[in-house]
């Protein structure tokens, strides 16, 4: 069973601090990470990928890559009340580009 | 409108019923999903279909069956609903995978909410 593992939460963060967000993935051959938003009651959007290891930056997110841990992160800077929702870790792995969600973390950020 | 767009938003119906969820695009993608949502457990994969002749059971297929009745239509089918299927189902689709693995994104329709009574 391939699994994603993240931290439910919820966490909570002051605005504009940096919101730390984890996910683990089982599949060593795991080539495609995903982080979707979600806000209640509304579908999943794409915020960041990730194919390779390291760090990728896109505004005030970074998303972070480390493979032999097979370990991705999204970092949040200035976090915001709008940043507010549930974040979903996504992974593909193997040859068959489905795509395997985490149950996601619960960000509240407090004004 | 809508590039995902899916039918009904909402619904309401007794143990036993026969239910169809319906979901239509227009990204031109010929893979489609259907997936599940329920607090606490995440998204779940249903059933899958890369173009039209191919369907594949995700991860919790037994009661339901799905039709792919064109590129641009997936549709979900609850032959007998009963109420532990009360929750979000979610349409999505997603374009073919770019080269050295970078699969496409998922793009999701707005959800249907079904309740079994």
């Amino acid at each position: 069973q391939k699994e994603v593992e993240q931290n439910s939460g919820p966490l909570s963060v002051p605005e504009g601090a940096i919101a730390s967000l984890n996910c683990t993935y089982s599949d060593r051959v795991s080539q495609s990470f995903f982080w979707y938003r979600q806000y209640s009651g509304k579908s999943p959007e794409l915020i960041m990928s990730i194919y390779s290891n390291g760090d990728k930056e896109d505004g005030r997110f970074t998303a972070q890559l480390n493979k032999a841990s097979q370990y991705v992160s999204l970092l949040i800077r200035d976090s915001q009340p709008s940043d507010s929702a549930t974040y979903l870790c996504a992974v593909i792995g193997g040859s068959n580009y489905k795509l395997t969600f985490g149950k996601g973390t619960l960000l509240t950020v407090n004004p | 409108d809508a590039d995902v767009t899916q039918t009904p938003r909402n619904r309401i119906t007794k143990t036993g019923k026969r239910i169809m969820l319906e979901c239509s695009q227009t990204k031109g993608h010929d893979r489609m999903y259907w997936y599940r949502q329920d607090p606490g457990l995440g998204l779940r994969l249903i059933y899958y279909s890369f173009d039209v002749k191919d369907i594949n059971k995700g991860e919790i297929s037994d009661g339901y069956s799905v039709s792919r009745q064109a590129q641009a239509k997936f549709s979900l089918s609850l032959e007998s609903a009963i109420p532990n299927q009360t929750a979000l189902y979610f349409c999505a689709t997603s374009d073919y995978p770019r080269p050295y693995g970078r699969a496409g994104e998922l793009f999701f329709g707005e959800g249907s909410r079904l309740t079994v009574l």
